[in-house]
């Protein structure tokens, strides 16, 4: 079966550092993507994980430990417009299908 | 930059009305995609297609069916629109290279009421 969890809400406040977490049981694994989606808008992507360690992007950086099925996504210097929901996504063996788990909602607060 | 839209920003249709989401893709993509997303549910499959006139069910398909004409032109059926198929549809595309960063590239969305 495919299940990704994720933090259902989230809230920090500006200027601090948030950790959001995802975990992953799926029948394939080919990538982890993290993507920003701000309310009524389409969701943008973020960063990319295929191999175990930290890829940092700026104030975004993204973990992942394949043998724990575990990524998270970390949001240094938070700011107002950060304020969105996190979706992580695992891609399938083929490296076409993506799925997604339900995503995480951040509020950033001044 | 990659740009996907659709159709409608928002619809409002009557239960059992035949209802047609269109998407289009100014990128040359193989690989196109029709989500909806419901709260707590997180974005669902419902088709894909790899190439024209080819396409695949995703995890809930039921009640929906799709169209591949045209290379840059996915578009979604709801042959008798229900309550339950009230949500936001979302559609992607997606190069059909096995590059490994090759991320899916989302459009605006249409969010969808059936009364």
């Amino acid at each position: 079966g495919q299940n990704i969890d994720q933090p259902t809400e989230m809230t920090a406040t500006e200027g601090a550092i948030v950790q959001i977490n995802c975990t992953y049981q799926t029948s394939g694994f080919n990538g982890l993507f993290w993507y920003q989606q701000h309310a009524g808008e389409a969701p943008t992507f973020l960063s990319y994980n295929v191999l175990d360690g930290l890829e940092e992007k700026g104030r975004f950086s993204s973990f992942l430990s394949r043998s724990k099925g575990y990524s998270y996504l970390l949001l240094k210097e938070l700011q107002m417009k950060d304020s969105a929901s996190y979706l992580c996504a695992v891609r399938d063996n083929y490296g076409q299908n993506f799925v997604f788990g339900p995503g995480t909602r951040l509020s950033v607060l001044p | 930059d990659v740009k996907v839209t659709q159709s409608s920003r928002y619809l409002v249709k009557r239960t059992g009305e035949k209802v047609f989401l269109e998407c289009v893709q100014d990128m040359d993509h193989e690989n196109m995609f029709w989500y909806r997303q419901d709260p707590g549910l997180g974005l669902r499959l419902i088709y894909f297609s790899y190439d024209v006139k080819m396409k695949e069910k995703g995890d809930i398909p039921e009640g929906y069916s799709v169209s591949r004409e045209k290379k840059e032109r996915f578009s979604l059926i709801l042959e008798s629109a229900s309550t339950n198929q009230t949500s936001m549809y979302l559609c992607a595309s997606k190069p059909g290279t096995s590059r490994n960063t090759d991320t899916q590239y989302f459009g605006p969305g249409t969010r969808l009421t059936v009364l």
